[in-house]
């Protein structure tokens, strides 16, 4: 069964540093998302990526974010200056098709421990 | 505002019933899911409601009411592996269908 994949599995990295965040989609899936949990909350939407732009995006992607396919297979998310609130999960979603008809897969998901 | 709420925790009995209540207000409403997420691991999908009534899948049902802002996840025949959390989730739209989570439900299954 086709599923969302994300690399690394774990992040450790220092504050101020950037890190990517790589996920690769369902193949055939159009839309794209990230999602974050920081530990013991809720999990919290991010931004959504359709046709090689943003469509949305929450409060919490600031400047500080940047998302990319820089390829037909690889979804990005970029954080550019760590700050160790950045600490969490970070969840990758693709979705077929919207209008409600189809479910978002979500990736394994990339912890994210900033030090 | 955005709001969805959900009992943070519950304790059931191995092979019993459980219901998990979801109410939301949101400023949109295309449908809820209800996801499955095991400690340290994704969201894995269990149901979706767009209509009102119940959806049933083997041991999982899930029920909506568009007029009350009101959901639940009846779980059957409990095993000691559904202890997890229950994530209730309002997709509303939007641009490209995003989802917005409610706290989630921390189930333990006792034997």
């Amino acid at each position: 069964e086709p599923e969302v994949t994300q690399t690394p599995s774990h992040q450790v990295t220092q504050m101020g540093q950037e890190v990517i965040l790589r996920c690769v989609p369902i193949s055939n899936h159009l839309y794209f998302y990230w999602y974050r949990q920081i530990l013991g909350q809720k999990v919290e939407f991010l931004v959504s990526f359709y046709n090689n732009e943003i469509s949305e995006k929450s409060e919490i992607f600031d400047d500080q974010f940047s998302v990319e396919r820089p390829d037909g297979s690889n979804f990005t998310l970029k954080i550019r200056s760590t700050k160790l609130e950045d600490s969490a999960m970070y969840f990758c979603a693709s979705l077929a098709l919207a209008g409600g008809t189809d479910t978002q897969y979500f990736g394994p998901g990339t912890r994210l421990t900033v030090l | 505002g955005q709001n969805i709420d959900q009992p943070t925790e519950m304790t059931a009995t191995e092979g019993a019933i459980v219901q998990i209540n979801c109410t939301y207000q949101t400023s949109g409403f295309n449908g809820l899911f209800w996801y499955q997420q095991h400690a340290g691991e994704a969201p894995t999908f269990l149901s979706y409601n767009v209509l009102d009534g119940l959806e049933e899948k083997g041991r999982f049902s899930s029920f909506l009411s568009r007029s009350k802002g009101y959901s639940y996840l009846l779980l059957k025949e409990l095993q000691m592996k559904d202890s997890a959390s229950y994530l209730c989730a309002v997709y509303y739209g939007g641009s490209q269908g995003n989802l917005i989570f409610g706290k989630g439900t921390k189930l333990s299954v006792k034997p």
